[in-house]
Protein backbone atom coordinates (compact mmCIF):
# COMPACT_ATOMS: atom_id res chain seq x y z
CA UNK A 1 0.00 0.00 0.00
CA UNK A 2 1.51 3.12 -1.06
CA UNK A 3 1.08 5.70 1.67
CA UNK A 4 2.04 8.84 -0.61
CA UNK A 5 1.02 9.07 -4.10
CA UNK A 6 2.67 11.32 -6.18
CA UNK A 7 1.43 12.69 -10.44
CA UNK A 8 2.12 12.80 -12.61
CA UNK A 9 4.73 10.59 -13.35
CA UNK A 10 6.31 12.48 -16.09
CA UNK A 11 6.21 15.97 -17.26
CA UNK A 12 6.97 17.76 -20.27
CA UNK A 13 7.08 21.96 -20.04
CA UNK A 14 8.43 24.58 -22.24
CA UNK A 15 10.79 26.65 -20.69
CA UNK A 16 9.48 30.43 -18.74
CA UNK A 17 6.30 27.66 -17.85
CA UNK A 18 5.01 26.21 -14.63
CA UNK A 19 5.76 23.10 -13.09
CA UNK A 20 3.01 21.04 -10.87
CA UNK A 21 4.01 18.28 -9.41
CA UNK A 22 0.78 17.04 -7.13
CA UNK A 23 1.25 14.24 -3.88
CA UNK A 24 -1.67 12.98 -1.44
CA UNK A 25 -1.14 11.03 1.51
CA UNK A 26 -3.09 9.28 3.81
CA UNK A 27 -1.48 9.02 7.02
CA UNK A 28 -1.88 11.81 9.63
CA UNK A 29 1.09 10.92 11.58
CA UNK A 30 2.51 12.51 8.74
CA UNK A 31 4.10 15.78 10.35
CA UNK A 32 7.06 16.73 7.86
CA UNK A 33 6.61 17.04 3.53
CA UNK A 34 10.01 17.42 1.83
CA UNK A 35 10.59 17.49 -2.06
CA UNK A 36 13.97 15.97 -2.73
CA UNK A 37 15.45 16.76 -6.98
CA UNK A 38 17.50 13.76 -8.31
CA UNK A 39 19.85 14.43 -11.35
CA UNK A 40 20.78 11.27 -13.40
CA UNK A 41 23.65 9.11 -11.95
CA UNK A 42 22.89 11.44 -8.43
CA UNK A 43 21.48 10.94 -5.23
CA UNK A 44 18.13 12.54 -4.38
CA UNK A 45 19.26 16.14 -3.09
CA UNK A 46 16.76 18.01 -0.62
CA UNK A 47 14.85 20.88 -2.63
CA UNK A 48 11.93 22.05 -0.36
CA UNK A 49 10.43 21.09 2.44
CA UNK A 50 7.38 21.74 5.03
CA UNK A 51 5.67 21.34 7.70
CA UNK A 52 1.63 21.08 8.50
CA UNK A 53 1.66 24.75 10.49
CA UNK A 54 1.90 26.51 7.08
CA UNK A 55 0.30 26.47 3.85
CA UNK A 56 2.98 27.77 1.33
CA UNK A 57 6.60 27.82 1.54
CA UNK A 58 8.51 29.48 -1.02
CA UNK A 59 12.13 29.40 -2.50
CA UNK A 60 13.02 31.12 -5.51
CA UNK A 61 11.13 29.63 -8.23
CA UNK A 62 10.49 27.04 -6.28
CA UNK A 63 6.86 26.53 -3.88
CA UNK A 64 4.71 24.26 -1.80
CA UNK A 65 1.58 24.72 -1.34
CA UNK A 66 -0.24 22.97 1.15
CA UNK A 67 -2.91 21.42 2.46
CA UNK A 68 -3.87 20.06 5.11
CA UNK A 69 -7.94 19.14 5.38
CA UNK A 70 -7.02 17.12 2.01
CA UNK A 71 -4.33 15.51 2.74
CA UNK A 72 -1.99 16.68 -0.65
CA UNK A 73 0.82 18.98 -1.18
CA UNK A 74 2.11 20.39 -4.31
CA UNK A 75 5.09 21.53 -5.95
CA UNK A 76 5.33 24.42 -8.05
CA UNK A 77 8.25 25.40 -10.54
CA UNK A 78 7.72 28.76 -11.69
CA UNK A 79 9.53 29.91 -15.09
CA UNK A 80 10.81 26.25 -15.37
CA UNK A 81 14.33 25.75 -17.04
CA UNK A 82 16.12 23.44 -19.06
CA UNK A 83 18.32 22.71 -16.19
CA UNK A 84 15.30 21.83 -13.82
CA UNK A 85 14.70 18.53 -15.80
CA UNK A 86 14.96 15.86 -13.46
CA UNK A 87 13.12 13.32 -11.49
CA UNK A 88 11.01 14.60 -8.13
CA UNK A 89 10.36 12.64 -5.34
CA UNK A 90 7.69 14.10 -2.71
CA UNK A 91 8.27 12.60 0.95
CA UNK A 92 6.87 12.68 4.43
CA UNK A 93 7.93 11.77 7.69
CA UNK A 94 6.27 10.77 10.70
CA UNK A 95 6.27 12.88 13.93
CA UNK A 96 6.91 9.37 16.02
CA UNK A 97 7.49 5.82 15.52
CA UNK A 98 9.53 5.33 12.08
CA UNK A 99 11.96 8.05 11.45
CA UNK A 100 12.25 7.44 7.78
CA UNK A 101 11.43 8.78 4.50
CA UNK A 102 8.54 7.57 2.99
CA UNK A 103 8.83 8.58 -0.65
CA UNK A 104 6.20 9.30 -3.60
CA UNK A 105 6.73 7.53 -7.04
CA UNK A 106 8.72 10.03 -8.76
CA UNK A 107 7.66 12.62 -11.36
CA UNK A 108 10.28 12.94 -14.59
CA UNK A 109 10.45 16.32 -15.74
CA UNK A 110 11.49 17.62 -18.55
CA UNK A 111 12.06 21.60 -19.28
CA UNK A 112 12.18 21.88 -23.27
CA UNK A 113 13.92 25.07 -24.49
CA UNK B 1 29.35 16.22 -2.93
CA UNK B 2 26.91 15.68 -0.23
CA UNK B 3 29.40 14.19 2.11
CA UNK B 4 28.09 10.56 1.87
CA UNK B 5 30.05 8.28 -0.14
CA UNK B 6 29.43 4.92 -1.93
CA UNK B 7 30.94 2.80 -3.37
CA UNK B 8 31.11 1.30 -5.80
CA UNK B 9 29.05 2.82 -8.13
CA UNK B 10 28.81 0.34 -10.38
CA UNK B 11 28.63 -3.87 -9.43
CA UNK B 12 27.69 -6.57 -11.96
CA UNK B 13 27.34 -10.07 -9.69
CA UNK B 14 26.21 -13.23 -10.60
CA UNK B 15 23.95 -15.12 -8.48
CA UNK B 16 26.39 -17.32 -6.44
CA UNK B 17 28.22 -14.12 -5.76
CA UNK B 18 29.02 -12.43 -2.66
CA UNK B 19 30.21 -8.76 -2.12
CA UNK B 20 29.58 -5.87 -0.22
CA UNK B 21 28.21 -2.20 -0.80
CA UNK B 22 30.11 0.36 1.08
CA UNK B 23 28.76 3.79 2.50
CA UNK B 24 30.49 6.19 4.52
CA UNK B 25 29.13 10.05 6.07
CA UNK B 26 31.85 12.77 6.76
CA UNK B 27 29.17 14.85 8.27
CA UNK B 28 28.56 13.91 11.89
CA UNK B 29 25.24 12.32 11.30
CA UNK B 30 23.59 10.04 13.82
CA UNK B 31 21.73 7.97 11.27
CA UNK B 32 21.86 6.03 8.45
CA UNK B 33 19.88 4.56 6.12
CA UNK B 34 19.73 2.27 2.89
CA UNK B 35 17.42 2.84 0.24
CA UNK B 36 16.28 0.48 -3.03
CA UNK B 37 15.81 2.59 -6.06
CA UNK B 38 13.99 0.52 -8.65
CA UNK B 39 12.69 1.87 -12.36
CA UNK B 40 8.91 3.30 -11.43
CA UNK B 41 8.72 2.08 -7.83
CA UNK B 42 9.20 4.51 -4.83
CA UNK B 43 12.51 4.71 -3.09
CA UNK B 44 12.09 1.63 -0.77
CA UNK B 45 13.30 1.53 3.05
CA UNK B 46 15.26 -1.20 3.97
CA UNK B 47 17.24 -0.62 6.65
CA UNK B 48 17.64 2.10 9.87
CA UNK B 49 21.00 2.42 12.09
CA UNK B 50 20.65 5.13 14.78
CA UNK B 51 23.82 5.92 16.89
CA UNK B 52 25.32 2.49 15.23
CA UNK B 53 22.31 0.37 16.29
CA UNK B 54 19.53 -1.09 13.74
CA UNK B 55 16.08 0.19 14.84
CA UNK B 56 14.32 -1.06 11.34
CA UNK B 57 14.59 -3.53 8.96
CA UNK B 58 11.91 -3.10 6.58
CA UNK B 59 10.68 -6.82 6.29
CA UNK B 60 13.93 -7.15 3.87
CA UNK B 61 15.14 -10.41 2.55
CA UNK B 62 17.93 -12.03 4.63
CA UNK B 63 20.27 -12.42 1.52
CA UNK B 64 20.49 -8.76 2.55
CA UNK B 65 22.73 -7.67 5.25
CA UNK B 66 24.06 -4.90 7.00
CA UNK B 67 26.63 -3.96 9.02
CA UNK B 68 27.32 -0.62 10.49
CA UNK B 69 30.33 -0.70 12.63
CA UNK B 70 30.33 2.92 13.88
CA UNK B 71 28.59 5.71 12.77
CA UNK B 72 30.30 6.96 10.09
CA UNK B 73 30.02 3.64 7.93
CA UNK B 74 27.57 1.35 6.71
CA UNK B 75 27.83 -1.76 4.38
CA UNK B 76 25.49 -3.67 2.88
CA UNK B 77 26.47 -7.58 2.19
CA UNK B 78 25.31 -9.26 -0.76
CA UNK B 79 25.10 -13.04 -0.95
CA UNK B 80 23.14 -15.80 -3.35
CA UNK B 81 20.64 -12.56 -4.92
CA UNK B 82 17.72 -12.71 -7.66
CA UNK B 83 17.98 -11.01 -10.67
CA UNK B 84 15.46 -9.12 -9.64
CA UNK B 85 17.51 -7.19 -6.86
CA UNK B 86 19.26 -5.42 -9.60
CA UNK B 87 18.53 -1.68 -8.63
CA UNK B 88 19.77 1.22 -7.24
CA UNK B 89 21.02 1.06 -3.55
CA UNK B 90 21.47 4.36 -1.84
CA UNK B 91 23.14 5.61 1.56
CA UNK B 92 21.56 8.48 3.40
CA UNK B 93 22.62 9.75 6.67
CA UNK B 94 20.35 12.44 8.68
CA UNK B 95 21.71 14.00 11.50
CA UNK B 96 18.91 13.23 14.26
CA UNK B 97 16.36 10.50 13.53
CA UNK B 98 14.11 12.29 16.17
CA UNK B 99 14.07 15.21 13.89
CA UNK B 100 12.79 16.45 11.49
CA UNK B 101 16.17 17.20 9.84
CA UNK B 102 17.35 16.92 6.28
CA UNK B 103 18.48 13.27 4.58
CA UNK B 104 21.73 13.54 2.76
CA UNK B 105 22.09 10.81 -0.31
CA UNK B 106 25.23 9.01 -1.31
CA UNK B 107 25.74 8.58 -5.38
CA UNK B 108 24.11 5.25 -5.15
CA UNK B 109 25.21 1.86 -5.95
CA UNK B 110 24.19 0.60 -9.26
CA UNK B 111 23.78 -3.15 -8.97
CA UNK B 112 23.13 -5.87 -11.84
CA UNK B 113 22.58 -9.57 -10.93
CA UNK B 114 23.19 -11.79 -13.70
Amino acid sequence: QQQVKQSPQSLIVQKGGISIINCAYENTAFDYFPWYQQFPGKGPALLIAIRPDVSEKKEGRFTISFNKSAKQFSLHIMDSQPGDSATYFCAALKDTGRRALTFGSGTRLQVQP
Amino acid sequence: ETGVTQTPRHLVMGMTNKKSLKCEQHLGHNAMYWYKQSAKKPLELMFVYNFKEQTENNSVPSRFSPECPNSSHLFLHLHTLQPEDSALYLCASSQDPTENTEAFFGQGTRLTVV
